[in-house]
């Protein structure tokens, strides 16, 4: 069972527009979560981060929105730049359950100039 | 050198060899981590090293065998894989576990295993 779920494998956005990432979990003890950024033939770096308390979180260009209520939460880039195409991931954890990171598939994001 | 580095980054082993990956930090940090990940799937935790701790072992096959000799430096010893345990395998550390999460994890650049 897959706790953490990013349902669009792909994403495609023009230069300059916005770009949503969108993830769903399905445990409701999860209350920190974090996204990640992949580049080919590099590790993951991390990205921004959001508390279960708070229901958005402003970095920059970036913006994570939390729905606890839906189990939802989405990553804005606002405006994309090429330079963003990348692998995106999502990652959950639980304060009671040990905290480890549980990751979706990731979306793979491509912004056209 | 910076962040989390990883040798080597391409591996191709036969499925009777030994061999070793290898992972070092430079920021400090106490918890290291190691992940696979194979095609169209999440990353999978693998074993969790708290303070030179195994804090999981995430029921990985014993054909994998960690090692963390200190806080900076982390061993995944591989013996008598099989083909399907082609993937990349990534590294990680953080600080913590502190009030009970796991920080933010740095991750290294990944060793691209191929299993004959």
């Amino acid at each position: 069972d897959q706790q953490v779920k990013q349902n669009s494998p792909s994403l495609s956005v023009q230069e300059g527009r916005i770009s949503i990432l969108n993830c769903d979990y399905t445990n409701s003890m999860f209350d920190y979560f974090l996204w990640y950024k992949k580049y080919p033939a590099e590790g993951p770096t991390f990205l921004i981060s959001i508390s279960s308390i708070k229901d958005k979180n402003e970095d920059g260009r970036f913006t994570v929105f939390l729905n606890k209520s839906a189990k939802h939460l989405s990553l804005h880039i606002v405006p994309s730049q090429p330079g963003d195409s990348a692998v995106y991931f999502c990652a959950a954890s639980a304060r009671n359950q040990g905290g480890k990171l549980i990751f979706g598939q990731g979306t793979e994001l491509s912004v056209k100039p | 050198e910076t962040g989390v580095t990883q040798t080597p980054r391409h591996l191709v082993m036969g499925m009777t060899n030994k061999k070793s990956l290898k992972c070092e930090q430079h920021l400090g940090h106490n918890a290291m981590y190691w992940y696979k990940q194979s095609a169209k799937k999440p990353l999978e935790l693998m074993f969790v090293y708290s303070l030179e701790e195994r804090v999981e072992n995430n029921s990985v096959p014993s054909r994998f065998s960690p090692e963390c000799p200190n806080s900076s430096h982390l061993f995944l010893h591989l013996h008598t894989l099989q083909p399907e345990d082609s993937a990349l395998y990534l590294c990680a550390s953080s600080h913590g576990p502190s009030g009970g999460t796991y920080n933010e994890q740095f991750f290294g650049p990944g060793t691209r295993l191929t299993v004959l």
